[in-house]
Order: C-alpha cells, then structure tokens, then sequence
C-alpha cells in the first residue's frame, strides 16, 4: 500500500499562511491524495482532496507536484479554530475495492500561536 | 440533519463485559464504517459495510463483531472486552458512487471506551 509521510508537528501564527506537507513518493497513477482534519475531542472533518491538478475550496487549497509525489495542505489565514491534526490519506478511485480500507496515520499536529 | 450519532460518548468496562456501541446515520448513506483510535495515533479501520446485510473486515477486526441490518444502523459489538480495546471509536458514513469521483466521509463524535 502507498504511504504518506508527514511532519509529527508544525507551528504556526495566527492569520499567517500555513503549508502543511504530505511526501507519498510510492503513490499509484490513480490514488486520490485526501486530507482530512480532526480537531480536539471531535471526529475527523473532510477538508480536500485532488488527483493531479491544484484544487481550492473554501476550506483550504491543495498543491500537487508535478511528480505526484508529494502535496502541500494551504490554509491560507490561520485562526484559532484551525488547530488540529491534519491527516494526508491516499485512496484508490471511488468504486475500486482497495477504496475501503485506508488507514488514517499519526498526521500533523498543528498549533496556532495568538 | 443529525449527520452521524454514537452512543455512548463514554464507558468503562471491565475484563470479560460485553457491549454494543451504537451508530446512527440519517443521511441515506451507503457506506458505514468503524474506526479506532488509540491515544496519539492515527485511525484504524475496524470493519465496513456498502449496503445493508454486507460488511467486511478491515484492518484489526479481531475482538470485534458488526451486521448491519438497516441501511441507518451499524452497530459495533465487542463480545469479551480486554484492555487492549481501550481506545476512542469512531463511526463514519459515506455516500455511494454517484458520478462524482470521492464521496467524503462523515464522522461521528466518538466513543470513550475504558477497559479495567
């Protein structure tokens, strides 16, 4: 199964940008790159998701190199509200049976300084 | 809409007890999962369901039980509880395919479950 790779922690100040990075160098050439957040003491939230283009929502925006191998969460004004772990999860297509069975990893721990 | 309910937001069990964490879904959802999660780690899958009367395992389904037989209903049944299931579960819920490429995820708010 391909992984992902992210840092254990980032920091960053309130209404600054914050990149959040993903490596998945073993990534299949049709595996969707997901993330999903899950803020203190709740369940995990969809945040975006893309297969090869840049995609924005009103959430945040998602960077995906060239390669495919690594992606780039943008969330481009934190606040306060933003701190959580960050997941970055890879899924085969919709409809495919390796779509089920993903494993959520340790993420990104994300702090927002006042 | 609800979105996804769990009960009970906590438990303790001891050793041996049996219980079913309950899990609710109101959105006509397809799909219906059962997650894992033990302190400081990510989310394993436990088992899934497409449909009613259809699951299967997942990762670490061992100790566990599911049916599902009502499209809202996905109850989790853990027959012998050891301290090795101490941990937070999470239900999730999902759309089936519709044209679209992803359905995403629902998650419930989570079950506190201690086993002494």
């Amino acid at each position: 199964d391909a992984k992902t790779t992210q840092p254990n922690s980032m920091e960053s100040n309130e209404e600054e940008p914050v990149h959040l990075p993903c490596n998945h160098s073993t990534i299949s050439g049709t595996d969707y790159i997901h993330w999903y957040r899950q803020l203190p003491s709740q369940g995990p939230e969809y945040v975006i998701h893309g297969l090869t283009s840049n995609v924005n929502n009103r959430m945040a925006s998602l960077a995906i190199a060239e390669d495919r191998k690594s992606s780039t969460l943008i969330l481009h004004r934190a606040t306060l509200r933003d701190a959580a772990v960050y997941y970055c999860i890879l899924r085969a297509p919709l409809g495919s049976g390796g779509y089920q069975k993903v494993t959520f990893g340790i993420g990104t721990k994300l702090q927002v300084i006042p | 809409n609800a979105g996804v309910t769990q009960t009970p937001k906590f438990r303790i069990l001891k050793i041996g007890q049996s219980m079913t964490l309950q899990c609710t879904q109101d959105m006509n959802h397809n799909y219906m999962y059962w997650y894992r999660q033990d302190p400081g780690m990510g989310l394993k899958l436990i088992y899934y369901s497409v449909g009613a009367g259809i699951t299967d395992k997942g990762e670490v389904p061992n100790g566990y039980n599911v049916s599902r037989s009502t499209t809202e209903d996905f109850p989790l049944r853990l027959e012998l509880a050891a301290p090795s299931q101490t941990s937070v579960y999470f239900c999730a819920s999902r759309a089936g395919t519709s044209g679209r490429d992803y359905n995403e995820q629902f998650f419930g708010p989570g079950t506190r479950l201690t086993v002494l």
